[in-house]
């Protein structure tokens, strides 16, 4: 199975500022089958982006995906106080899917 | 709106046997694959299992597989999840969960678009 390893395992920023977010594959992860979900405490996760650069219906344009192969990683341009939550990328290119550890991205 | 209930959590002792059910309504259910993951307390994600749109598919994680089966009611618009032989490493919140293409190409698992609010599982004597 393909493992996913996210880091770093938390980041912390104020509001306004830049988050990158890495998630590196064991293996290739084909036709780019990555998606980016946030989950706040107490709730479902939300998908962010899939095809590691396809944002999902109604999220706002500060969060992007990048990558191919075995790095991917998601940017948030500009830090809204709501964006502070932990981050999962997922892999659905090889079976089984499988998810990465999570990033927190908390207050600094 | 897309809704996805789950019901049937609760306290079971090593050993024993529960079955999740998941209500779905506001899609086409029988358009869908349909996935099953869960999250331990304070842990992060665990993809359980997934079954395709016409139940003709599923596919498990290695944790579960032999002791879990994913299930469809498409006449219900209803999603299963059979939990036998429980272990305490299975106490989790479990979601129910829509991917987010349609028919066949799912394959063996795509992108979550949909999410229910989960239903605890305690595996405890």
């Amino acid at each position: 199975e393909i493992v996913l390893t996210q880091s770093p395992g938390t980041l912390s920023l104020s509001p306004g500022e830049r988050a990158t977010l890495s998630c590196r594959a064991s293996q290739r992860v084909s036709s780019s089958y990555l998606a980016w979900y946030q989950q706040k405490p107490g709730q479902a996760p939300r998908l962010l982006i899939y095809g590691a650069s396809s944002r999902a219906t109604g999220i706002p344009d500060r969060f992007s995906g990048s990558g191919s192969g075995t790095d991917f990683t998601l940017t948030i341009s500009r830090l809204d106080p709501e964006d502070f939550a932990v981050y999962y990328c997922q892999q659905y290119g090889g079976s089984p899917t499988t998810f990465g550890q999570g990033t927190k991205v908390e207050i600094k | 709106q897309v809704q996805l209930v789950e019901s049937g959590g609760g306290v079971v002792q090593p050993g024993g046997s529960l079955r999740l059910s998941c209500a779905a309504s506001g899609f086409t259910f029988s358009s869908y694959g349909m996935h099953w993951v869960r999250q331990a307390p304070g842990k992060g994600l665990e993809w359980v299992a997934f079954i395709q749109y016409d139940g003709s598919n599923s596919y498990y994680a290695d944790s579960v597989k032999g002791r879990f089966t994913i299930s469809r009611d498409n006449s219900k618009n209803t999603l299963y999840l059979q939990m036998n032989s429980l272990r305490a490493e299975d106490t989790a919140v479990y979601y129910c969960a829509k991917d987010r293409y349609y028919g066949s190409g799912a394959g063996f698992g795509g992108p979550i678009d949909y999410w229910g609010q989960g239903t605890l599982v305690t595996v405890s004597s």
